[in-house]
Protein backbone atom coordinates (compact mmCIF):
# COMPACT_ATOMS: atom_id res chain seq x y z
CA UNK A 1 0.00 0.00 0.00
CA UNK A 2 1.00 3.39 -0.02
CA UNK A 3 3.24 4.73 2.75
CA UNK A 4 4.93 7.49 3.74
CA UNK A 5 8.11 7.79 5.63
CA UNK A 6 8.44 11.04 7.55
CA UNK A 7 11.87 12.16 9.82
CA UNK A 8 12.95 12.74 12.17
CA UNK A 9 10.87 10.89 14.43
CA UNK A 10 11.33 13.33 16.84
CA UNK A 11 13.16 16.92 17.49
CA UNK A 12 14.49 18.88 20.60
CA UNK A 13 15.29 22.05 20.02
CA UNK A 14 15.54 25.53 21.55
CA UNK A 15 13.68 28.01 21.16
CA UNK A 16 14.75 30.15 18.70
CA UNK A 17 16.48 27.53 15.89
CA UNK A 18 14.82 27.02 13.19
CA UNK A 19 13.16 23.20 12.55
CA UNK A 20 13.16 21.28 8.93
CA UNK A 21 11.68 17.55 8.71
CA UNK A 22 10.97 16.04 5.35
CA UNK A 23 8.57 13.24 3.82
CA UNK A 24 9.38 10.65 1.39
CA UNK A 25 7.18 8.29 -0.90
CA UNK A 26 7.27 5.50 -3.26
CA UNK A 27 4.36 6.65 -4.85
CA UNK A 28 3.46 10.02 -6.74
CA UNK A 29 0.92 11.82 -5.22
CA UNK A 30 -0.86 15.11 -6.98
CA UNK A 31 -0.88 17.06 -3.46
CA UNK A 32 0.96 17.13 -0.55
CA UNK A 33 -0.12 18.78 3.05
CA UNK A 34 1.80 19.13 6.21
CA UNK A 35 -1.00 18.77 9.51
CA UNK A 36 -0.10 19.75 13.22
CA UNK A 37 -1.81 18.05 15.87
CA UNK A 38 -1.96 18.98 19.74
CA UNK A 39 -2.54 16.69 22.06
CA UNK A 40 -6.36 15.83 21.97
CA UNK A 41 -7.12 17.51 19.10
CA UNK A 42 -7.75 16.72 15.32
CA UNK A 43 -5.35 17.64 12.30
CA UNK A 44 -4.68 21.35 11.64
CA UNK A 45 -3.85 22.31 8.35
CA UNK A 46 -1.08 24.49 8.14
CA UNK A 47 0.07 24.12 4.48
CA UNK A 48 -1.04 22.50 1.13
CA UNK A 49 1.13 22.18 -1.76
CA UNK A 50 -0.48 21.42 -5.26
CA UNK A 51 2.45 21.77 -8.07
CA UNK A 52 5.68 19.86 -8.55
CA UNK A 53 8.59 22.15 -7.12
CA UNK A 54 6.36 24.43 -5.66
CA UNK A 55 7.61 26.42 -2.61
CA UNK A 56 4.74 28.03 -0.33
CA UNK A 57 5.22 30.05 3.18
CA UNK A 58 2.95 30.40 5.54
CA UNK A 59 4.26 33.30 8.25
CA UNK A 60 7.59 31.39 9.83
CA UNK A 61 6.24 28.22 7.72
CA UNK A 62 7.81 27.43 4.46
CA UNK A 63 7.27 24.02 2.72
CA UNK A 64 8.52 22.61 -0.69
CA UNK A 65 6.39 20.04 -3.15
CA UNK A 66 9.30 17.61 -5.17
CA UNK A 67 9.78 17.51 -8.21
CA UNK A 68 9.25 14.00 -8.12
CA UNK A 69 6.01 14.33 -6.62
CA UNK A 70 7.22 12.17 -4.13
CA UNK A 71 9.07 14.10 -1.03
CA UNK A 72 7.95 17.23 0.54
CA UNK A 73 9.75 19.01 3.43
CA UNK A 74 8.04 21.29 5.90
CA UNK A 75 10.52 23.84 7.72
CA UNK A 76 9.71 26.08 10.59
CA UNK A 77 11.87 29.48 11.55
CA UNK A 78 12.99 30.70 14.87
CA UNK A 79 10.97 28.43 16.71
CA UNK A 80 8.34 29.17 19.82
CA UNK A 81 6.82 27.35 22.51
CA UNK A 82 3.65 26.87 20.75
CA UNK A 83 5.24 25.30 17.88
CA UNK A 84 5.01 22.27 20.03
CA UNK A 85 3.35 19.48 18.63
CA UNK A 86 3.31 16.50 16.10
CA UNK A 87 3.42 17.51 12.51
CA UNK A 88 1.93 15.32 9.67
CA UNK A 89 2.47 15.06 6.36
CA UNK A 90 -0.17 13.59 4.17
CA UNK A 91 -0.10 13.04 0.60
CA UNK A 92 -3.62 12.86 -1.51
CA UNK A 93 -3.90 11.14 -4.90
CA UNK A 94 -7.02 12.44 -6.91
CA UNK A 95 -9.98 13.34 -5.05
CA UNK A 96 -9.95 11.14 -1.94
CA UNK A 97 -7.96 9.89 1.17
CA UNK A 98 -5.28 11.21 2.68
CA UNK A 99 -2.46 9.03 3.22
CA UNK A 100 -0.33 10.25 6.48
CA UNK A 101 3.34 9.75 7.48
CA UNK A 102 4.00 8.71 11.00
CA UNK A 103 4.68 11.95 12.44
CA UNK A 104 7.57 14.51 13.83
CA UNK A 105 7.14 15.32 17.03
CA UNK A 106 8.57 18.35 17.99
CA UNK A 107 9.84 19.68 21.64
CA UNK A 108 10.91 22.84 22.34
CA UNK A 109 13.04 23.70 25.50
CA UNK A 110 12.95 27.66 26.57
CA UNK B 1 -15.40 29.93 11.33
CA UNK B 2 -17.24 26.46 9.99
CA UNK B 3 -15.91 23.39 11.90
CA UNK B 4 -16.03 20.03 12.15
CA UNK B 5 -17.99 18.93 15.37
CA UNK B 6 -18.06 15.71 16.53
CA UNK B 7 -19.60 13.68 19.95
CA UNK B 8 -18.93 12.43 22.15
CA UNK B 9 -15.80 13.63 22.81
CA UNK B 10 -14.77 10.32 25.11
CA UNK B 11 -16.87 6.80 25.04
CA UNK B 12 -15.89 3.83 26.99
CA UNK B 13 -17.60 1.03 25.93
CA UNK B 14 -17.51 -2.96 26.75
CA UNK B 15 -15.96 -5.44 23.90
CA UNK B 16 -18.90 -6.41 21.77
CA UNK B 17 -20.62 -3.47 22.07
CA UNK B 18 -21.86 -1.21 19.64
CA UNK B 19 -21.16 2.31 19.36
CA UNK B 20 -22.07 5.01 17.32
CA UNK B 21 -20.00 8.27 16.69
CA UNK B 22 -21.15 11.18 15.75
CA UNK B 23 -19.80 14.11 13.48
CA UNK B 24 -21.43 17.49 11.65
CA UNK B 25 -19.28 18.38 8.99
CA UNK B 26 -19.62 21.94 7.64
CA UNK B 27 -22.55 22.68 6.30
CA UNK B 28 -22.33 23.26 2.94
CA UNK B 29 -19.63 20.39 2.64
CA UNK B 30 -20.63 17.50 0.17
CA UNK B 31 -17.53 14.95 0.90
CA UNK B 32 -17.21 13.33 4.51
CA UNK B 33 -14.33 10.93 5.98
CA UNK B 34 -13.58 8.69 9.13
CA UNK B 35 -10.22 8.54 10.06
CA UNK B 36 -8.71 6.88 13.49
CA UNK B 37 -5.41 7.04 14.90
CA UNK B 38 -4.46 4.41 17.78
CA UNK B 39 -2.27 5.84 20.47
CA UNK B 40 1.21 7.00 19.32
CA UNK B 41 0.30 6.02 15.90
CA UNK B 42 0.04 8.09 12.43
CA UNK B 43 -3.64 9.21 11.62
CA UNK B 44 -5.39 5.95 9.01
CA UNK B 45 -8.30 6.27 6.37
CA UNK B 46 -11.21 4.48 7.16
CA UNK B 47 -13.91 5.63 4.97
CA UNK B 48 -15.14 8.16 2.15
CA UNK B 49 -19.11 9.03 1.45
CA UNK B 50 -20.48 10.96 -1.29
CA UNK B 51 -23.89 11.03 -2.41
CA UNK B 52 -25.24 8.93 0.65
CA UNK B 53 -22.72 6.02 -0.58
CA UNK B 54 -19.38 4.55 0.66
CA UNK B 55 -16.73 6.11 -2.21
CA UNK B 56 -13.92 4.42 -0.71
CA UNK B 57 -13.05 2.20 2.35
CA UNK B 58 -9.56 0.76 3.60
CA UNK B 59 -8.95 -3.00 4.49
CA UNK B 60 -9.53 -1.80 7.95
CA UNK B 61 -13.10 -0.86 7.40
CA UNK B 62 -14.85 -4.63 7.63
CA UNK B 63 -17.89 -5.65 8.33
CA UNK B 64 -18.52 -4.58 11.93
CA UNK B 65 -18.21 -0.53 10.52
CA UNK B 66 -21.03 1.15 8.81
CA UNK B 67 -21.02 4.87 7.91
CA UNK B 68 -24.32 6.39 7.32
CA UNK B 69 -26.14 10.12 7.46
CA UNK B 70 -28.96 10.25 8.29
CA UNK B 71 -30.14 13.97 8.28
CA UNK B 72 -28.73 16.62 6.53
CA UNK B 73 -26.40 17.47 9.31
CA UNK B 74 -24.95 13.96 10.58
CA UNK B 75 -22.75 11.52 9.38
CA UNK B 76 -22.02 8.33 11.83
CA UNK B 77 -19.87 5.79 11.89
CA UNK B 78 -20.85 2.90 13.31
CA UNK B 79 -18.88 -0.20 15.39
CA UNK B 80 -21.23 -3.09 15.41
CA UNK B 81 -19.26 -5.60 18.34
CA UNK B 82 -16.21 -3.42 19.13
CA UNK B 83 -12.81 -5.25 19.83
CA UNK B 84 -9.95 -4.19 22.09
CA UNK B 85 -8.16 -2.98 19.10
CA UNK B 86 -10.71 -0.68 18.05
CA UNK B 87 -9.72 1.69 20.73
CA UNK B 88 -8.53 4.80 19.27
CA UNK B 89 -9.34 8.26 18.64
CA UNK B 90 -11.26 8.87 15.58
CA UNK B 91 -11.84 12.06 13.42
CA UNK B 92 -14.33 12.99 10.97
CA UNK B 93 -13.39 15.01 8.34
CA UNK B 94 -15.29 17.22 5.60
CA UNK B 95 -14.58 18.63 2.34
CA UNK B 96 -16.63 20.87 -0.21
CA UNK B 97 -15.52 18.98 -3.69
CA UNK B 98 -13.53 15.86 -5.06
CA UNK B 99 -10.87 18.45 -6.54
CA UNK B 100 -7.67 17.54 -5.09
CA UNK B 101 -7.43 21.29 -4.08
CA UNK B 102 -9.94 21.32 -1.57
CA UNK B 103 -9.02 20.52 1.43
CA UNK B 104 -10.18 18.33 4.15
CA UNK B 105 -11.01 19.66 7.82
CA UNK B 106 -10.79 17.37 10.85
CA UNK B 107 -13.13 17.52 13.88
CA UNK B 108 -11.49 17.09 17.24
CA UNK B 109 -12.11 13.55 17.38
CA UNK B 110 -13.80 10.88 19.42
CA UNK B 111 -11.26 9.10 21.62
CA UNK B 112 -13.17 5.38 22.35
CA UNK B 113 -11.76 3.22 24.65
CA UNK B 114 -12.93 -0.42 24.14
CA UNK B 115 -12.44 -2.59 27.94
Amino acid sequence: GQQLNQSPQSMFIQEGEDVSMNCTSSSIFNTWLWYKQDPGEGPVLLIALYKAGELTSNGRLTAQFGITRKDSFLNISASIPSDVGIYFCAGQKGAQKLVFGQGTRLTINP
Amino acid sequence: EPEVTQTPSHQVTQMGQEVILRCVPISNHLYFYWYRQILGQKVEFLVSFYNNEISEKSEIFDDQFSVERPDGSNFTLKIRSTKLEDSAMYFCASSGSRTYQETQYFGPGTRLLVL
